[in-house]
């Protein structure tokens, strides 16, 4: 049972450099979204998406982008990277339209930007 | 708009020992509320939810949750704390009418004691 997965788990890069964080889920689940864990700040979420084709923005979208091509993929895109943008990224997904789904979530991708 | 306090950063407890991790949220109706666990170098898993009826909610790996609407409150307890429990313990809270998105807690680190 693999739930959701997330490529890669560890990644250094440049300040400036790009790169794209990749999120799978074989639930068939409708809801994905990506959040960043800071130490002392919870989970901030960055971009979701509630389905096929559609995005939206969270509470600090700043300095990423996302696509959903596919209902199973999630991808958070980093243009530019930044120091700032240190941080764990986790991925998670939920069944359908409500609050009152459980999110099920990925391990995380351990990202540091030099 | 809905949010949630967790107003421990750490706690701290002896195997053996009961535990009550806190969390208050702000909502005008009856919300959706969830207690996650994050053990280190993964992802949030579901402990238990509420959404209605008995207010005292059982969950996985031997916890508990009541929902005191008086309080505002929704506190996690466990009577007897394992060294596995060691973890990162996030509160959630989730709209029923609107959101889809859950509000989360910054989370209170558990520590267990020989």
């Amino acid at each position: 049972n693999a739930g959701v997965t997330q490529t890669p788990k560890f990644r250094v890069l440049k300040t400036g450099q790009s790169m794209t964080l990749l999120c799978a889920q074989d639930m068939n689940h409708e809801y994905m979204y990506w959040y960043r864990q800071d130490p002392g700040m919870g989970l901030r979420l960055i971009h979701y998406s509630v389905g096929e084709g559609t995005t939206a923005k969270g509470e600090v979208p700043d300095g990423y982008n996302v696509s959903r091509l596919k209902k199973q993929n999630f991808l958070l895109g980093l243009e530019s990277a930044a120091p700032s943008q240190t941080s764990v990224y986790f991925c998670a997904s939920s069944k359908a339209l409500g609050s009152n789904q459980p999110q099920h979530f990925g391990d995380g991708t351990r990202l540091s930007i030099l | 708009a809905q949010s949630v306090t967790q107003p421990d950063i750490h706690i701290t407890v002896s195997e053996g020992a009961s535990l009550e991790l806190r969390c208050n949220y702000s909502y005008g109706a009856t919300p959706y509320l969830f207690w996650y666990v994050q053990s280190p170098g993964q992802g949030l898993q579901l402990l238990l939810k509420y959404f209605s009826g008995d207010t005292l909610v059982q969950g996985i790996k031997g916890f508990e949750a009541e929902f005191k609407r008086s309080q505002s409150s929704f506190n996690l307890r466990k009577p007897s704390v394992h060294w596995s429990d060691a973890a990162e313990y996030f509160c959630a809270v989730g709209a029923s009418g609107g959101s889809y998105i859950p509000t989360f807690g910054r989370g209170t680190s558990l520590i267990v004691h020989p």
